[in-house]
């Protein structure tokens, strides 16, 4: 089993469209959870970072994790086109294990 | 707003040459890392460096790699003989601790260097 799965995509919505993203992953000692956006030929760029269950909100974006279910979400509300990008999911213990990035596209 | 710088943005080379990936990590950060992203796959952890010494490697790290802090200032990231195989985007990232804090945890990336090998 991977340690970290997530739905490579492609995802296409229209502009104010609510986006859910999301990731499982298999080991429970994972202690951080973190989402990279990564737009076209840059490196990744730190969006969120929680370590406990529950939601955490910054303006559009809320991420949300469950470490009963080992399931981290990602949501996106009123998307703008700006948000097209590769958004990755990345747990944390010692060491960063990248999830497989979905790639989002908002449609003007 | 401090970053990592990557040099060269693209380097291309002939299969069998060496390359040097050069990264400047943000100036307080005591943690380095290397990365790699082949084209349309997830990001890979490489190896990590802490103390002028190696904290952890992946598998993909072999002896074909090596990574060293020349300065006080540069990582650089060496391939020696390199493979077809090894055309992706490298990317060294920096961060203040790597465990603990996880606000001091985070890593921040550079902009990556695209290697082509021919």
């Amino acid at each position: 089993q991977k340690e970290v799965e997530q739905d490579p995509g492609p995802l296409s919505v229209p502009e104010g469209a609510i986006v859910s993203l999301n990731c499982t992953y298999s080991n429970s000692a994972f202690q951080y959870f973190m989402w990279y956006r990564q737009y076209s030929r840059k490196g990744p760029e730190l969006l969120m970072y929680t370590y406990s269950s529950g939601n955490k909100e910054d303006g559009r974006f809320t991420a949300q994790v469950d470490k009963s279910s080992k399931y981290i979400s990602l949501f996106i509300r009123d998307s703008q086109p700006s948000d097209s990008a590769t958004y990755l999911c990345a747990i944390h213990n010692n060491d960063m294990r990248f999830g497989a990035g979905t790639r989002l596209t908002v449609k003007p | 707003e401090p970053e990592v710088t990557q040099t060269p943005s693209h380097q291309v080379t002939q299969m069998g040459q060496e390359v040097i990936l050069r990264c400047v990590p943000i100036s307080n950060h005591l943690y380095f890392y290397w990365y790699r992203q082949i084209l349309g796959q997830k990001v890979e952890f490489l190896v990590s460096f802490y103390n002028n010494e190696i904290s952890e490697k992946s598998e993909i790290f072999d002896d074909q790699f090596s990574v060293e802090r020349p300065d006080g200032s540069n990582f650089t990231l060496k391939i020696r003989s390199t493979k077809l195989e090894d055309s992706a985007m490298y990317f060294c990232a920096s961060s203040s601790q790597r465990t603990g804090n996880l606000a001091k945890n985070i890593q921040y990336f550079g902009a990556g260097t695209r290697l082509s090998v021919l």
